[in-house]
């Protein structure tokens, strides 16, 4: 069975900084690009970052371009987020998904999601 | 940039009854669309993708179909464990969610 699971959340001044990891296991973990999801309280789901299942490809959404950074180990099955210069509304649960592509495949972040982590909370507040 | 309306936002419904969501695109998304449940306090759960294909181990009550720029979610006969909030997402490019639908026993 597939499990994703994230660490590392928590709560952190405005323009803090934070890093989520997320563990995978019970897959092939390097042969799939990863994804970051979060999800503000009480609100709908926000597409934030994608890496590429080898790190050469990143793509993020706007509202953390320059804040945020994706990266990998596939020598330890773990994805991270490095959250920089946080702000109030980065305040929300975060998810790691799995895309379902296999392969060097899909340089580019359009997939959907067939697997995600249980989420962590991160709380942004002065 | 694609936009997705989702509706309704929520819907009140009984145990066996039959239950329609949609999502429009404001372009053509050529079937790139996929379907999550989420429960409270859990992750999505990926349902159905390519607008109508079921991931394995969904139930068959849960269905899906295209029309143009318009998706629909059907749950053919609602049971106790469907009632949760329901998201489109689009991935014809950068992954976009519905606003979502919270579906509620009546």
């Amino acid at each position: 069975q597939v499990q994703l699971v994230e660490s590392g959340g928590g709560v952190v001044q405005p323009g803090g900084s934070l890093r989520l990891s997320c563990g995978a296991s019970e897959f092939s973990f390097r042969s799939y690009g990863m994804h970051w999801v979060r999800q503000a309280p009480g609100k709908g789901l926000e597409w934030v970052a994608f890496i590429h299942s080898d790190g050469s490809y990143k793509d993020y959404a706007d509202s953390v371009k320059g804040r945020f950074t994706i990266s990998r180990d596939n020598s330890k099955n773990t994805l991270y987020l490095q959250m920089n210069s946080l702000r109030t509304e980065d305040t929300a649960v975060y998810y790691c998904a799995k895309d379902w592509r296999r392969g060097l495949s899909g340089y580019d972040p359009w997939a959907y999601f067939d697997c995600w982590g249980q989420g962590t909370l991160v709380t942004v507040s002065s | 940039d694609i936009q997705m309306t989702q509706s309704p936002s929520s819907l009140s419904a009984s145990v066996g009854d039959r239950v329609t969501i949609t999502c429009r695109a404001s372009q053509a998304i050529t079937n790139s669309l996929a379907w999550y449940q989420q429960k409270p306090g859990k992750a999505p759960k990926l349902l159905l993708y390519a607008a109508s294909k079921l991931e394995g181990g969904v139930p068959s009550r849960f269905s899906g179909s295209a029309s143009g720029t318009d998706y629909t979610l059907t749950i053919s006969s609602l049971q106790p464990e469907d009632f949760a909030t329901y998201y489109c997402q689009q991935y014809y490019r950068t992954p976009l969610f519905g606003q979502g639908t919270k579906v509620e026993i009546k």
